[in-house]
């Protein structure tokens, strides 16, 4: 397996667009988790997922955000009306959770979005 | 709310010495503690788990220690190389409730080590 995968690398977007990234969990992995990251600060939590259920939002997460995981596998986030304090890294994270497991998260290397 | 902090913001040392970083929470009712690196504009690598149950980890040159009650743990690396700077961040991990986990990270600790 090659772990935690985000696609693209890098989007740069105008204020007032639309983007959406891609999340691919390691493959058995059930929990899947969105985070954003601003230059010198760390991740924030955003919303995170066990299997396709969205179990949790955190209230960064404003109306303009969505994400999805339709069929439990891969993940979506959506950015709608881009805003230039949009701009950060969008880090996705994946964990097993089972009994006795230690949910260890495994991060991919991120989307860095800059909106002009 | 759970609050995280990482002291010092930047570290830098010579090649060999050996350091410790600090990292201290405000809610001590956790269910694990991780230690990660991150590299310039890259993800993060994770280097040690804690378990609230446990007091340390080791792995290698790295040791990572919890003190629950006090809110602390640290991470020492022993003998620093050139390949070690890097960012590390302290992130806690802590029931919601209804099996829902929440990760909060500290700012981190940019560490240089100069050969």
């Amino acid at each position: 397996d090659t772990g935690v995968s985000q696609d693209p690398r890098h989007k740069i977007t105008k204020r007032g667009q639309n983007v959406t990234f891609r999340c691919d969990p390691i493959s058995e992995h059930n929990r899947l988790y969105w985070y954003r990251q601003t230059l010198g600060q760390g991740p924030e939590f955003l919303t995170y997922f066990q299997n396709e259920a969205q179990l949790e939002k955190s209230r960064l997460l404003s109306d303009r955000f969505s994400a999805e995981r339709p069929k439990g596998s891969f993940s979506t986030l959506e950015i709608q009306r881009t805003e230039q304090g949009d701009s950060a890294m969008y880090l996705c994270a994946s964990s097993l959770l089972r009994w006795a497991s230690t949910d260890t998260q495994y991060f991919g290397p991120g989307t860095r979005l800059t909106v002009l | 709310k759970q609050e995280v902090t990482q002291i010092p913001a930047a570290l830098s040392v010579p090649e060999g010495e050996n350091l410790v970083l600090n990292c201290s929470f405000t809610d001590s009712a956790i269910y694990n503690l991780q230690w990660f690196r991150q590299d310039p504009g890259k993800g993060l690598t994770s280097l040690l788990l804690i378990q609230s149950s446990q007091r340390e980890q080791t792995s290698g040159r790295l040791n990572a220690s919890l003190d629950k009650s006090s809110g602390r743990s640290t991470l020492y690396i022993a003998a620093s190389q050139p390949g070690d700077s890097a960012t590390y961040l302290c992130a806690v991990s802590y029931l919601l409730g209804a099996g829902s986990y929440q990760l909060t990270f500290g700012k981190g600790t940019k560490l240089s080590v100069i050969p």
